[in-house]
């Protein structure tokens, strides 16, 4: 089976941009996460989706970030204007139901110039 | 709020020496998991413990969860340069909750 899926693995981009992150999570979960992960700040969840409705997005940092979640295969979280703090690793997460084991996808590698 | 702090933050230890991690939750957990990230990895899946002093082992590997479900801790025996890595636990409260991690350097 496959994993968690994610894209891009790595994006450079210019402050100001906007910036897309991709996420597949694995057939029949139905719990999806974003993590952001850096060395100050470590893991930190940003939302968390079930049934494709936002629970809890209390981790999202401001405005300028934004995570849908159309249908329960596919999930974006939008950077919009982005800016060099936004630089980090963003996991994407999927699990069978919100408290059970998480299967993290391999990352997209941010850097924000 | 909830928090999840474990301790230490960094460990470096010679190869073959012993190695634990503690995780200590401010609220009681229905279950921890702890998690294992490689360098430039993705934190993956180790273990769930769920009931209250569940010790469960995995080869060099032993998990403790508490009594009183608020920490739990993770000791490997005679560590190896495959260790190495930052462990995580996880804890669900009121919500679900990584814990700030500890990142083990396993010197040769």
């Amino acid at each position: 089976d496959a994993g968690v899926i994610q894209s891009p693995r790595h994006e450079v981009t210019e402050m100001g941009q906007e910036v897309t992150l991709r996420c597949k999570p694995i057939s029949g979960h139905n719990s999806l996460f974003w993590y952001r992960q850096t060395m100050m700040r470590g893991l930190e969840l940003l939302i968390y989706f079930n049934n494709n409705v936002p629970i809890d997005d209390s981790g999202m940092p401001e405005d300028r970030f934004s995570a849908k979640m159309p249908n329960a295969s596919f999930s974006t979280l939008k950077i919009q204007p982005s800016e060099p703090r936004d630089s980090a690793v963003y996991f994407c997460a999927s699990s069978r139901a919100g408290r059970e084991t998480q299967y993290f996808g391999p990352g997209t590698r941010l850097l924000v110039l | 709020g909830q928090q999840v702090m474990q301790i230490p933050q960094y460990q470096h230890v010679q190869e073959g020496e012993d190695f634990t991690t503690y995780c200590n939750s401010s609220t009681t957990l229905s279950n921890i998991q702890w998690y294992k990230q490689r360098p430039g990895g993705h934190p993956v899946f180790l273990i769930q413990l769920v009931k209250s002093g569940e010790v469960k082992k995995q080869k060099r590997l032993t998990f403790q969860f508490g009594e009183a479900k608020k920490n739990s801790s993770l000791h490997i025996t005679a560590t190896q340069t495959t260790d190495v890595g930052t462990y995580f636990c996880a804890g669900t409260g009121n919500q679900f909750y990584f814990g700030t991690g500890t990142s083990l350097t396993v010197i040769p």
